[in-house]
């Protein structure tokens, strides 16, 4: 197994260009998440997706979209990029349930906005 | 809602002192508790976890007990190495409270010198 994959791994933006960061893992995992990683912030969740079709947003979903039409995969699109967007993303899956169930998180991408 | 925190660092140690990192958290429902290392350059690992309260998590030589009356999860090692040095990330997971993915305490630097 790959696990969760990430692409790319870097990338630079200009302020208002679009882009779609990439995430896939091979577990079969029903939940799938992206959070952002900002100094002293720790991470925070941007959005979130229980299967197939249904997503829902986390604590800092403004100026992201997500959509989840497999199970491996889990985009997560900048309309507009923003300097704000500067950022660590990570995305993470793991199998529904209690709650106690581990996430598995990808490499991550690093995002800088100019 | 739902917080973590954690002694912020950098928490620099000499090779085989002892460590503490403290975690509390603040949780509407009965969360899950999660210690996730995150190394130079890398994705965060699942360090430990503890479900449900008196619950040891344990790996690698960290433990962590899950205690309820202090609303505690602290992180302690026996005598920590020179590899040990990362970022350490309390989190919880409270599916109860009606919230999902993890919340994140904002990170703990350890440096570990020869």
């Amino acid at each position: 197994n790959a696990g969760v994959t990430q692409t790319p791994k870097f990338q630079v933006l200009k302020t208002g260009q679009s882009m779609t960061l990439q995430c896939a893992q091979d577990m079969n995992h029903e939940y799938m998440s992206w959070y952002r990683q900002d100094p002293g912030m720790g991470l925070r969740l941007i959005h979130y997706s229980v299967g197939a079709g249904i997503t829902d947003q986390g604590e800092v979903p403004n100026g992201y979209n997500v959509s989840r039409s497999t199970t491996e995969d889990f985009p997560l699109r900048l309309l507009s990029a923003a300097p704000s967007q500067t950022s660590v993303y990570f995305c993470a899956s793991r199998l529904s349930g209690s709650g106690g169930e581990t996430q598995y998180f990808g490499p991550g991408t690093r995002l800088l906005v100019l | 809602g739902d917080s973590v925190t954690q002694m912020e660092g950098p928490v620099t140690l000499s090779e085989e002192a002892f460590l503490t990192i403290n975690c509390t958290y603040t949780a509407t429902g009965y969360p899950s508790l999660f210690w996730y290392v995150q190394y130079p350059g890398e994705g965060l690992q699942l360090l430990l976890k503890a479900t449900k309260a008196d619950d040891k998590g344990s790996n690698k030589g960290f433990e962590a007990t899950y205690r309820k009356e202090t609303t505690s999860f602290h992180l302690e090692k026996g005598s920590v190495q020179v590899s040990d040095s990362a970022v350490y990330f309390c989190a919880l997971s409270d599916r109860g409270g009606g919230a999902d993915g993890l919340t994140f305490g904002k990170g703990t630097h350890l440096i570990i010198q020869p």
